[in-house]
């Protein structure tokens, strides 16, 4: 079964501070991985996702993630992050069939000047 | 393209009330599937369907129900509501279920 572990429930970063978000996986073939964000009162938004191919990937609003099989990752890195980053972040694996998609419990970021 | 909608924003329901929520969908995705999101909890799947007329339990099916009758909609049922069915509703679209999921705004529903 797939599993998605997310170690950090609440990370502080500063504003212009470089910023990663650990994610950890469990499946037992080749992974399709998400990142997704939650603002405030909103609806989860995806930042980016990897299917196959080049293992580091760029997602919008100047996020990427690096995929390691090795570790069973796929950390969320931003190099400056911005007051509008502060959110709720949640990583994702699914597959190429119908079993559904299995989200990590979420990381919420906090950003202070 | 509208995307996913849900309706209600917000509803308010007393303990044994029931109620629909409503989702539908545009982009002509197969797959469709309800999360509830509890503080602490991230997201618990509710229910999911793979195609009109083909539903399955997920995580926390128990009080609520679904049907599939049309590709576009995927109503959500709470035959008798209780306190611990408050929470943040969110349903969700896609082309096939580990596929990336297009998430509706949510519907905060509050069991008094």
């Amino acid at each position: 079964a797939q599993s998605v572990t997310q170690p950090d429930i609440h990370i502080t970063v500063s504003e212009g501070a470089s910023l990663e978000l650990r994610c950890n996986y469990s499946y037992g073939a080749t992974p399709y991985l998400f990142w997704y964000v939650q603002s405030p009162g909103q609806g989860l938004q995806l930042l980016l996702k990897y299917f196959s191919g080049d293992t580091l990937v760029q997602g919008i609003k100047g996020f990427e993630a690096e995929f390691k099989r090795s570790q069973s990752s796929f950390n969320l890195r931003k190099p400056s992050v911005h007051w509008s980053d502060a959110a709720e972040y949640f990583c994702a694996v699914g597959n190429s069939g119908n079993t559904p998609l299995v989200f990590g419990k979420g990381t919420r970021l906090s950003v202070i000047a | 393209n509208a995307g996913v909608t849900q309706t209600p924003k917000f509803q308010v329901l007393k303990t044994g009330q029931s109620m629909t929520l409503q989702c539908a969908q545009d982009m002509n995705h197969e797959y469709m599937s309800w999360y509830r999101q509890d503080p602490g909890m991230g997201l618990r799947l509710i229910h999911y369907s793979v195609g009109a007329g083909i539903t399955d339990q997920g995580e926390v099916p128990n009080g609520y129900n679904v049907s599939r009758s049309t590709t576009e909609d995927f109503p959500l049922r709470l035959l008798s509501a209780a306190p611990s069915q408050t929470s943040v509703y969110f349903c969700a679209s896609s082309y096939w279920g580990g596929g990336e999921q297009y998430f509706g705004p949510g519907t905060r529903l509050t069991v008094t």
